[in-house]
């Protein structure tokens, strides 16, 4: 099955610095790659996401890339503020299997 | 609109007690799922159901049971509650498909067991 590593496992940045989280998926039929992000005390929430037929997809200041032959994908976060402060997961599936999470990564921004 | 409702939000058991997680969704989503989330390991897939009226193991589904009581609701049932299932519980949905959409989250269940 789908196995999905995520690093770092946590990540300290400047506020206005940039933030890049990474993951790597082991499943090469897996075609659907959410990033959620968890604030204390909250479930997860979905951010962005992209499939396997784009290669990279922004939003405001997160944008995710995703180079399917070496089967990573990462998230992007530019121009960091306090409030992106918080646990973010990275998941992957086939379409046909319920998705499968990284382990998280939480990232703290220094005011 | 509430989107995904977990009850309780805390609760305390002591081992060999039996307890039943709520969780119900207002968005007329087909799938649903239970996971657990322990620190540094991330959420961890318990049981599933695709649709109304099946349910599928994941993860870690020993010591757990699933009912889809109709397409709002998905409850998840401790029988004889054990302390390495001390953890948060989070209830999720998504449209139709297992895999390839969007999951929306409750805020969890946080459940000590002494």
């Amino acid at each position: 099955g789908e196995n999905v590593e995520q690093h770092p496992s946590t990540l300290s940045v400047q506020e206005g610095d940039s933030a890049v989280i990474k993951c790597t998926y082991s499943d090469s039929a897996s075609n659907y790659f959410p990033w959620y992000k968890q604030e204390l005390g909250k479930g997860p929430q979905l951010i962005i996401d992209i499939r396997s037929n784009v290669g990279e997809k922004k939003d405001q200041r997160i944008a995710v890339t995703l180079n399917k032959t070496a089967k990573h994908f990462s998230l992007h976060i530019t121009e960091t503020q306090p409030e992106d402060s918080a646990v973010y997961f990275c998941a992957a599936s086939p379409g046909n299997t319920p998705l499968v999470f990284g382990k998280g990564t939480r990232l703290s921004v220094i005011a | 609109n509430a989107g995904v409702t977990q009850t309780p939000k805390f609760q305390v058991l002591k081992t060999g007690q039996s307890m039943t997680l709520q969780c119900a969704q207002d968005m007329n989503h087909n799938s649903m799922y239970w996971y657990r989330q322990d620190p540094g390991m991330g959420l961890r897939l318990i049981y599933y159901s695709a649709s109304e009226g099946t349910t599928d193991k994941g993860e870690v589904p020993n010591g757990y049971n699933v009912s889809r009581l109709n397409k709002r609701e998905f409850s998840l049932r401790l029988e004889s509650a054990a302390p390495s299932q001390t953890s948060v519980y989070f209830c999720a949905s998504s449209a139709q498909g297992v895999g390839n959409q969007p999951q929306h989250f409750g805020d969890g269940t946080r459940l000590s067991i002494l």
